[in-house]
């Protein structure tokens, strides 16, 4: 069965350090992959996608950045936080081709920046 | 613009049943999501309409009406344990999601 991890699941971090946040998907290949960001009171936003390695899309220009070194393998970066970045990160995949387009989300990783 | 309106918070009685309605105006429909999500968790796959008319699985039943930019989720035999977010998200033309806030569902006994 398929299953994707995200980490850490929380962190504080200051003003001006920087991100990694990872997201790695088991038991299926060339899964597109996804990063949202969740805000209180505010529906998620897509952050970036890819269908690839190393094809990665941008939705919303922002100080973040993501990469696809493996198939499997999401990772979200920032080289310097902002106390905006602040959120709830959700990484998800889906099949490719499929009509519903379900999406499987990892456990998520809450971020606070102070 | 691209907008997905759902109540922010609703009460209901343990037993009792409890309509979630979605209102949305999109470039293009490819179809509606329902997912759940507990607090502090991820959201998980309720269900998924594309044409007009009713889905029902099992307790969780969802009804979408195309002409209108209307959906609904309709919880049956409430439990406690369905107290969580309910967001709504609808894909458009370019098969992107477009996602509502989400309503919180209170259970009370």
């Amino acid at each position: 069965s398929q299953t994707i991890h995200q980490w850490p699941a929380t962190l504080v971090q200051p003003v001006g350090s920087p991100l990694s946040l990872e997201c790695t998907v088991e038991g299926t290949s060339n899964p597109n992959l996804y990063w949202y960001r969740q805000a209180a009171g505010r529906g998620l936003q897509l952050l970036f996608y890819s269908v690839g390695i190393g094809q990665i899309s941008s939705e919303v220009p922002q100080n973040l950045s993501a990469s696809r070194p493996q198939d499997r393998q999401f990772i979200l970066s920032s080289k310097k936080l902002l106390l905006s970045d602040s959120g709830f990160y959700l990484c998800a995949w889906t099949v490719k081709g499929q009509d519903t387009g379900e999406l499987f989300f990892g456990e998520g990783s809450r971020l606070t920046v102070l | 613009g691209q907008n997905i309106d759902q109540p922010t918070e609703m009460t209901a009685t343990e037993g009792a049943i409890v309509q979630i309605n979605c209102t949305y105006q999109t470039s293009g429909f490819n179809g509606l999501f329902w997912y759940q999500q507990h607090a502090g968790e991820a959201p998980t796959f309720l269900s998924y309409n594309v044409l007009d008319g009713l889905e029902e699985k099992g307790r969780f039943s969802s009804f979408l009406s195309r002409s209108k930019g209307y959906s609904y989720l309709l919880l049956k035999e409430l439990q406690m344990k369905d107290s969580a977010s309910y967001l709504c998200a609808v894909m458009d033309s370019n098969y992107q999601l477009i996602w509502g806030a989400g309503t919180k569902l209170i259970i009370k006994p």
